[in-house]
């Protein structure tokens, strides 16, 4: 059964550093989404992404982060300079049309520590 | 602003009952809800979609209502097994938009 599968699956950043962190939506699907969970804390939304633009963000997705998708395959989160508070789990999720119709399918998440 | 509660925030039960986790949702206008599954440290994984029109879902042992023009959802469990130990995720999609608010969770411990 196809899948959404992410990696690192752990990623340990000095502050200041930039990350990326990658993602393989299930290939038939058009919707592309970046969440996170604090650990302890509720899953959040940070950004939706359709035909190569974003369509939706959250007050989270300020300009420290982005999104691109550099080829057919691959999704990317970009941290350009890490802060303690961006440790938390981030999952990619995938979905085959607009999301309120069709199940979102998630991956297994990286979980990002930033000393 | 869409807010998810999830009651109770925790639940042990012993093996083989049935049981019952409450999901309520404060804005009625939403396109569909969607019960997840997290095992500790892991990724979601999906167990049942309701769409907005929709009153119920069955998968299995998993049973999904939605009582939207209320705000609440319920997921039953039926002959729960300590497989069934995880935390239960509830999260709607909003008619304005297409991503998911979440609520906190129920973490689930069914005892052998």
């Amino acid at each position: 059964e196809p899948e959404v599968t992410q990696t690192p699956s752990h990623q340990v950043t000095q502050m200041g550093q930039e990350v990326i962190l990658r993602c393989v939506p299930i290939s038939n699907h058009l919707y592309f989404y970046w969440y996170r969970q604090i650990l302890g804390q509720k899953v959040e939304f940070l950004v939706s992404f359709y035909n190569n633009e974003i369509s939706e963000k959250s007050e989270i997705f300020d300009d420290q982060f982005s999104v691109e998708r550099p080829d057919g395959s691959n999704f990317t989160l970009k941290i350009r300079s890490t802060k303690l508070e961006d440790s938390a789990m981030y999952f990619c999720a995938s979905t085959r049309t607009s999301g309120g119709y069709n199940e979102q399918f998630f991956g297994p998440g990286t979980r990002l520590t930033v000393l | 602003k869409q807010e998810v509660t999830q009651i109770p925030a925790a639940l042990s039960v012993p093996e083989g009952e049935n049981l019952v986790l409450n999901c309520s949702f404060t804005d009625s206008a939403i396109y569909n809800l969607q019960w997840f599954r997290q095992d500790p440290g892991k990724g979601l994984t999906s167990l049942l979609l309701i769409q907005s029109s929709q009153r119920e879902q069955t998968s299995g042992r998993l049973n999904a209502s939605l009582d939207k023009s209320s705000g609440r959802s319920t997921l039953y469990i039926a002959a729960s097994q300590p497989g069934d130990s995880a935390t239960y995720l509830c999260a709607v999609v909003n008619n304005a938009g297409n991503m998911l608010t979440f609520g906190g969770g129920t973490r689930l411990m069914v005892k052998p």
